[in-house]
């Protein structure tokens, strides 16, 4: 009865392939949201879509492309990874952008 | 932009103690959510508490509860009874309601209880 799941949970690659995490919710939620977590425990807004819709973009390296499939799926993948993009990924899902948000259990992604 | 701080990095409290975790923030918005979130290790972002920005009364839930203070714009945690599963990053976050409804997060206070 998980409410929002990640895939996978950790990631391990070499610098300059490309990778995608995906994300899952089961709350019938229409908004979800992408953070990163850096290794300082920093966390900031990535993207946001509402209804398939992108809604937030924030200063992103256009490597990273969100995508969603539909309202419970929003996946992210990154292309040419660098060293940098080690960090982890929390996906987060809401109801209309104004209620609580709800986050996954996280990615660790590390680039060697 | 809104900002928020933590101005604790680390806290420590014994077992069954009180413990208040600060927060401020810096916002020229009226109408806002202001939130606790707790990282265990485990790494799951958990919701503790919110708080509405237009309702005096500050939030409880259970053992957790916050002061407000909207003019200071000042959000603490406080928690009662602290118990050994309360060891985690603390995170305090703003989202406006108005616009982009992100979260924005503060550094965090990694809170440790002690037997």
């Amino acid at each position: 009865d998980t409410a929002v799941s990640q895939t996978p949970k950790y990631l391990v690659t070499q610098m300059g392939n490309d990778k995608s995490i995906k994300c899952e919710q089961n709350l019938g939620h229409d908004t979800m949201y992408w953070y990163k977590q850096d290794s300082k425990k920093f966390l900031k807004i990535m993207f946001s879509y509402n209804n398939k819709e992108l809604i937030i973009n924030e200063t992103v390296p256009n490597r990273f492309s969100p995508k969603s499939p539909d309202k419970a799926h929003l996946n992210l993948h990154i292309n040419s990874l660098e060293l940098g993009d080690s960090a982890v990924y929390f996906c987060a899902s809401s109801q209309g952008g104004w209620d609580t948000q709800y986050f996954g259990p996280g990615t660790r992604l590390t680039v060697l | 932009a809104q900002t928020v701080t933590q101005s604790q990095p680390e806290m420590s409290v014994q077992e069954a103690e009180t413990v208040t975790l600060s927060c401020t923030y810096d916002t020229s918005e009226s109408d806002y959510y202001l939130f606790w979130y707790k990282q265990p290790p485990s790494r799951q972002m958990i919701l503790v508490i919110r708080q509405e920005a237009y309702k005096q009364q500050n939030a409880t839930e259970n053992r957790f509860s916050v002061n407000f203070q909207k003019a200071a714009k000042s959000f603490s945690l406080k928690i009662s009874d602290s118990q050994l599963g309360d060891a985690a990053m603390y995170f305090c976050a703003y989202r406006s309601n108005q616009g982009a409804q992100k979260l924005v997060f503060g550094q965090g206070t990694r809170l440790t209880i002690n037997p």
